[in-house]
């Protein structure tokens, strides 16, 4: 079953539009950890945030900023004022406890694309 | 050093060749990850190394053999691939309880299987 849910597949914007990215994750642990990532055409893996499933809290760095709410099971997040360097794959991401150990599980994620 | 370095970058391998792809980090971390990542797919989980000790196998075929021969260093012996095996192998580690401090991840090793 899919743990963690991407509902846009692809997003084109023009640039200093601002993109918002969804995220819906399933668990059954109280005890979590989700994630997001960006991966440009080069292939790394860059972290963005990490997020515990006991806080909440709302956080903003620069562009970037990402809405938490457990009650929806959601973790959403929007670049403001896109630009061209924003252009990737963005992964949202669920860590939680599988049988001997933590397993990090990835969404099918989103390729967001900025057009000058 | 708060890098996990993967080599080779890129690898072309015949399907009767033997190959080991290799990981290393040296940030204290005890728990390693090797990650499948196909083109236009998300990273998809192959194995959980947690103190050198294999915790998950995903069901990964045979012909993936994972080694942690010491806690610096993950390697992944390949052996009669297919080519349907190619793409780009991730490593990761992190502290054991991988979510509390997040995971590290290596730029990768594209596999191409000829």
């Amino acid at each position: 079953a899919q743990k963690v849910t991407q509902a846009q597949t692809e997003i084109s914007v023009v640039e200093k539009e601002d993109v918002t990215l969804d995220c819906v994750y399933e668990t059954r642990d109280t005890t979590y950890y989700l994630f997001w990532y960006k991966q440009p055409p080069s292939g790394e893996l860059v972290f963005l945030i990490r997020r515990n499933s006991f806080d909440e809290q709302n956080e903003i760095s620069g562009r970037y900023s990402w809405n938490f709410q457990k009650s929806t099971s959601s973790f959403n997040f929007t670049i403001t004022a896109s630009q061209v360097v924003d252009s990737a794959v963005y992964f949202c991401a669920l860590s939680e406890k599988s049988s001997n150990d933590y397993k990090l599980s990835f969404g099918a994620g989103t390729t967001v694309t900025v057009r000058a | 050093d708060t890098e996990v370095t993967q080599t080779p970058k890129h690898l072309v391998m015949g399907m009767t060749n033997k190959k080991s792809l290799k990981c290393e980090q040296h940030m204290g971390h005890r728990a390693m990850y090797w990650y499948k990542q196909k083109a236009k797919k998300p990273p998809e989980l192959m194995f959980v190394y947690s103190y050198e000790k294999l915790s998950i196998n995903e069901s990964v075929p045979s012909r993936f053999s994972p080694e942690c021969p010491n806690s610096s260093l993950l390697n992944l012996h390949l052996h009669a691939l297919q080519p349907e095996d190619s793409a780009l192998y991730l490593c990761a580690s992190s502290q054991v309880r991988g979510g509390d401090y997040g995971y590290t991840f290596g730029s990768g090793t594209r596999l191409t299987v000829v």
